[in-house]
């Protein structure tokens, strides 16, 4: 099956720090990549949807300023959390929509997450 | 009100216990439903998409109403392995992210 990697898996920081978290599909191209974030015991949160070559749709109550996406090419997403802080801490996951496919199923592939904690 | 609703749980259960969870959702026009699975600071894992006509896999049968917007799955046989967060998942076909709901999480004893 389709493969998404994230990098890297775990990450603390400092508070003020900013943080560059990778997501890439590994055997397919992502037009498409959407990056959640989940905080324990909570269902995973939409924050925004990278659009390879254009801006990043942000959902609602999404600092586009501090999370900060870019999606340069089709197997490759970044997100970055500028200046962290502790409530910034959480377990970010990205997903990618293959880009070959019919788009009936919908079938969305994960990364591993990354799980970040800002001291 | 949640787009997606699920009971969190926990479900204690023993093993070869047969469990169902259920999942409602509030937006009429999703077009594609599925069930994640979700092991302990992991990523969500596709356990399968749902049908109308309803689909089963191995152990486990999953089933869609659209007219109650009711979406359930069932699993037989309950293996200590089975221990997880269940996730149920709406979507649109397109660019439109999924949707999910909190889980329902599912302990099964020896």
């Amino acid at each position: 099956g389709a493969v998404v990697s994230q990098h890297p898996s775990r990450v603390i920081c400092k508070s003020g720090t900013s943080v560059k978290i990778e997501c890439r599909s590994l055997d397919f191209q992502a037009t498409t990549m959407f990056w959640y974030r989940q905080f324990p015991k909570q269902s995973l949160m939409l924050m925004a949807t990278s659009n390879e070559g254009s801006k990043a749709t942000y959902e609602q109550g999404v600092e586009k300023d501090k999370f900060l996406i870019n999606h340069a090419s089709l197997t490759l997403s970044t997100l970055t959390v500028t200046s962290a802080h502790p409530e910034d801490s959480s377990f970010y996951i990205c997903s990618a929509r293959d880009a070959g496919g019919t788009g009936l199923t919908d079938t969305q592939y994960f990364g591993p997450g990354t799980r970040l904690t800002v001291l | 009100r949640k787009e997606v609703e699920q009971d969190p749980g926990p479900f204690n259960v023993p093993e070869g216990a047969t469990v169902a969870f259920n999942c409602t959702y509030s937006n009429s026009a999703s077009q594609s439903f599925f069930w994640y699975r979700q092991d302990c600071r992991k990523e969500p894992k596709l356990l399968m998409s749902v049908y109308s006509s309803g689909n089963e896999d191995g152990r486990f049968t999953a089933q869609l109403n659209r007219a109650s917007q009711y979406i359930s799955l069932l699993i037989r046989d309950s293996k200590l392995s089975d221990s997880a967060t269940y996730l149920c998942v709406v979507g649109f076909t397109g660019r439109r992210a999924l949707t999910f709901g909190s889980g329902t999480r599912l302990q099964v004893q020896p």
